[in-house]
């Protein structure tokens, strides 16, 4: 079983500061994880991905995120917020065995709000 | 390349009635996953196909049925509407080889379903 928990369901931040969005999950098989945002009235786009290879993963418009299995978490950053960052975010992670289907299991989401 | 689309974008239903929802994959995908997003929540697994056959299932009832077409292009169907049943449904494709499954999912911009 699977499942993400996204501490906190909204953060604001100033333009220019620092984002950090928490995600922390929970798996019995070794995992895959996403960061996906979502803006109003819109569906899902991804911003990056963990998939076994480097722990520190970069994606789209300036985003990070580091896998840390010890403390089960994949922590999404950014160091300068922008004000076109203010959206939903979600944190998912799915079953990484062959065999599997890929179903991705979300977190409630966080919204961030950019501050001008 | 063309992207994840879907059909209609709005529809509103009165309880009871049967509403059929539609998408078309992203070029060279073939695998379809089905997602309920309720209001201020994050998207919940509904059903994946592979190969026109179902590939797991999320915690939701009968009535809510699918079909995935030769060309990888996808139905949801859902008898005996609910109110609970308003919600944004999202369809996402990815790629699955035998033997090496596909990870990363690609979301169309949802169908907005109000069941009054």
């Amino acid at each position: 079983a699977q499942s993400v928990t996204q501490l906190g369901s909204h953060v604001s931040v100033s333009e220019g500061a620092l984002v950090l969005l928490r995600c922390n999950y929970s798996s019995s098989v070794p995992p895959y994880l996403f960061w996906y945002v979502q803006y109003p009235n819109q569906g899902l786009q991804l911003l990056l991905k963990y998939t076994s290879a480097a722990t520190l993963v970069k994606g789209i418009n300036g985003f990070e995120a580091e896998f840390k299995k010890s403390e089960t978490s994949f922590h999404l950053t950014k160091p300068s917020a922008h004000m076109s960052d203010a959206a939903e975010y979600f944190c998912a992670v799915s079953a990484r065995i062959t065999g599997a289907n890929s179903k991705l299991t979300f977190g409630k989401g966080i919204t961030l709000s950019v501050r001008p | 390349e063309t992207g994840v689309t879907q059909s209609p974008t709005h529809l509103i239903k009165t309880r009871g009635q049967q509403v059929t929802l539609r998408c078309s994959s992203q070029s060279g995908h073939n695998t379809v996953s089905w997602y309920q997003q309720a209001l201020g929540q994050g998207p919940q697994f509904i059903f994946q196909y592979y190969r026109e056959e179902e590939n797991g299932r999320g915690n939701f009832p009968p009535r809510f049925s699918g079909l995935q077409f030769p060309n990888y292009s996808s139905e949801l169907n859902v008898n005996a509407l609910e109110l609970d049943d308003s919600a944004l449904y999202l369809c996402a494709s990815s790629f699955r080889l035998a033997g090496v499954r596909g990870y990363e999912q690609y979301f169309g911009p949802g169908t907005r379903l109000t069941v009054t």
